[in-house]
């Protein structure tokens, strides 16, 4: 029962264009999201979050947007930069406080 | 801030022994802490969390006595393997949240393989 969904596995921008990730949920009882940043062989690095009273959030260069109604999340990187190049895990938690995360999405961005 | 070390990084122990991986928050006082494992191409998937000076939560399907976790400290969690075999072979990543935070730091992982 995969309860946070990233149907893209991997995703090809080139610099400076917008690189856009894409999440589903399903339990209606998560009230938080977040993304992380992953290289190999190291921990999620946190990038940003929302709650569910949100439905958008910036920060920088990165901005995530929650669609609750569709129960969708996404997070834009604009311009992307090589160095973004990275799986990216969305990741969902109710007020337990336990994460639950997409199976990644890996961002190659081609200079 | 909200740094998270992990020792060691890298870890090879023989078949039946038992290996012991700390998680320290280096800037914060962790609440709460959480153990993960992640198999290659896959997604991370939580083990179990604990809070400083009580028993750890242990998700569905992961053996309490195989993998021991303390949580000493507000500052210091151990995950211990016990008894490992090949197929525990992993990467272990653990997490701490702080204050009301939602937000988890993440340690940068240990590698553990099992000969």
């Amino acid at each position: 029962d995969q309860q946070v969904k990233q149907n893209s596995p991997s995703l090809s921008v080139q610099e400076g264009r917008i690189s856009i990730l894409n999440c589903d949920y399903t339990n209606s009882m998560f009230d938080y999201f977040l993304w992380y940043k992953k290289y190999p062989a190291e921990g999620p690095t946190f990038l940003i979050s929302i709650s569910s009273i949100k439905d958008k959030n910036e920060d920088g260069r990165f901005t995530v947007f929650l669609n609750k109604s569709a129960k969708h999340l996404s997070l834009h990187i604009v311009p992307s930069q090589p160095g973004d190049s990275a799986v990216y895990f969305c990741a969902a938690t109710p007020l337990t406080g336990k994460l639950i995360f997409g199976q990644g999405t890996t961002l190659q961005v081609k200079p | 801030g909200a740094v998270v070390s992990q020792h060691p990084s890298r870890v090879i122990c023989k078949s039946g022994t038992s290996v012991k991986i700390e998680c320290r928050s280096l800037d914060f006082q962790a609440t709460t802490m959480f153990w993960y494992r992640q198999f290659p191409k896959q997604s991370l998937m939580l083990m179990a969390t604990s809070n400083e000076g009580s028993k750890a939560t242990y998700e569905q399907g992961v053996e309490k006595d195989k993998f021991l976790i303390n949580h000493a400290s507000l500052t210091l969690s151990t995950l211990t393997v016990t008894s490992a075999h090949p197929e525990d072979s992993s990467f272990y990543i653990c997490s701490a949240s702080r204050g009301q935070g939602r937000e988890q730091y993440f340690g940068p992982g240990t590698r553990l393989t099992v000969t």
